[in-house]
C-alpha cells in the first residue's frame, strides 16, 4: 500500500512550457485534490474531484486544467507555465470530501 | 480575514518536555472539522488528528492531544514528552461543511517547532 504518490519531485520549467503532475493513490479513495503550497501563504485548493469523471475547481484554478478517467488517478496540467505558479503542488486524498485527507510527497516546480 | 491563525511563527522545546501550539479559528458554520498537519524538513504532509465540532471530548492520538475550547473558537495542539523528531512546521486546518462541495481545507500559517536536547 503505497498510499499517495506524486511525480515529478522536482521539476524546473521555462515560462511557456506546458507539463502534467501526476497523481495516484491505491487506497480506492473517491475524493482527490491539488493544492499549492506558498511562502506565507498556507496550502490552498487549485482543483478537486469527487469521483471518476467528476471535477471541479477550487480556490486557485486558472492556468491548471486535471481529469480524473480513472479512480487512481488525477494529474494536473499546466498549460502555459508562469513564474507565479513556482510552488510546492500537493495532491491529497480520501474516502470522502468530508473524510480526513491524507497528502503525497509533493512535487516542488520552479519557473522560470 | 483570516480563518485559522497560528500566532506562534517558531517555538522552542526542550526534548522530554510538553508543548502547545495554537491555533484560534473563525467561522459561521455550525458543523466544521479540525486538523492538525505535520510538515517535517523532507516536505511530506502528515496528518496528526481530528476534531469533529460536535465531538464532546478532546481528540487524543498518542502523545498527540488537541485542547478543543468552541467557546474560545480555538484548537491548541499539545505534544506531550517532545522527542527530537519532532522538530518540524505544524500546521492547524479548518474543512467547513456547508457549501464546501469540494471539501477544501482552510490553512494557518503554521508554527515551526525546534526540539532541543
Amino acid at each position: 500500500n503505497a498510499g499517495v504518490t506524486q511525480t515529478p519531485k522536482f521539476q524546473v520549467l521555462k515560462t511557456g512550457q506546458s507539463m502534467t503532475l501526476q497523481c495516484a493513490q491505491d487506497m480506492n479513495h473517491e475524493y482527490m485534490s491539488w493544492y499549492r503550497q506558498d511562502p506565507g501563504m498556507g496550502l490552498r485548493l487549485i482543483h478537486y474531484s469527487v469521483g471518476a469523471g467528476i471535477t471541479d475547481q477550487g480556490e486557485v484554478p486558472n492556468g491548471y486544467n486535471v481529469s480524473r478517467s480513472t479512480t487512481e488517478d488525477f494529474p494536473l496540467r499546466l498549460l502555459s507555465a508562469a513564474p507565479s505558479q513556482t510552488s510546492v503542488y500537493f495532491c491529497a486524498s480520501s474516502y470522502g470530501n468530508q473524510e480526513t485527507q491524507y497528502f503525497g510527497p509533493g512535487t516542488r516546480l520552479l519557473v522560470l | 480575514a483570516q480563518k485559522i491563525t497560528q500566532t506562534q511563527p517558531g517555538m522552542f522545546v526542550q526534548e522530554k518536555e510538553a508543548v502547545t501550539l495554537d491555533c484560534t479559528y473563525d467561522t459561521s458554520d455550525p458543523s466544521y472539522g479540525l486538523f492538525w498537519y505535520k510538515q517535517p524538513s523532507s516536505g511530506e504532509m502528515i496528518f496528526l488528528i481530528y476534531q469533529g465540532s460536535y465531538d464532546q471530548q478532546n481528540a487524543t492520538e498518542g502523545r498527540y492531544s488537541l485542547n478543543f475550547q468552541k467557546a474560545r473558537k480555538s484548537a491548541n495542539l499539545v505534544i506531550s514528552a517532545s522527542q527530537l523528531g519532532d522538530s518540524a512546521m505544524y500546521f492547524c486546518a479548518m474543512r467547513e461543511a456547508l457549501y464546501n462541495q469540494g471539501g477544501k481545507l482552510i490553512f494557518g500559517q503554521g508554527t515551526e517547532l525546534s526540539v532541543k536536547p
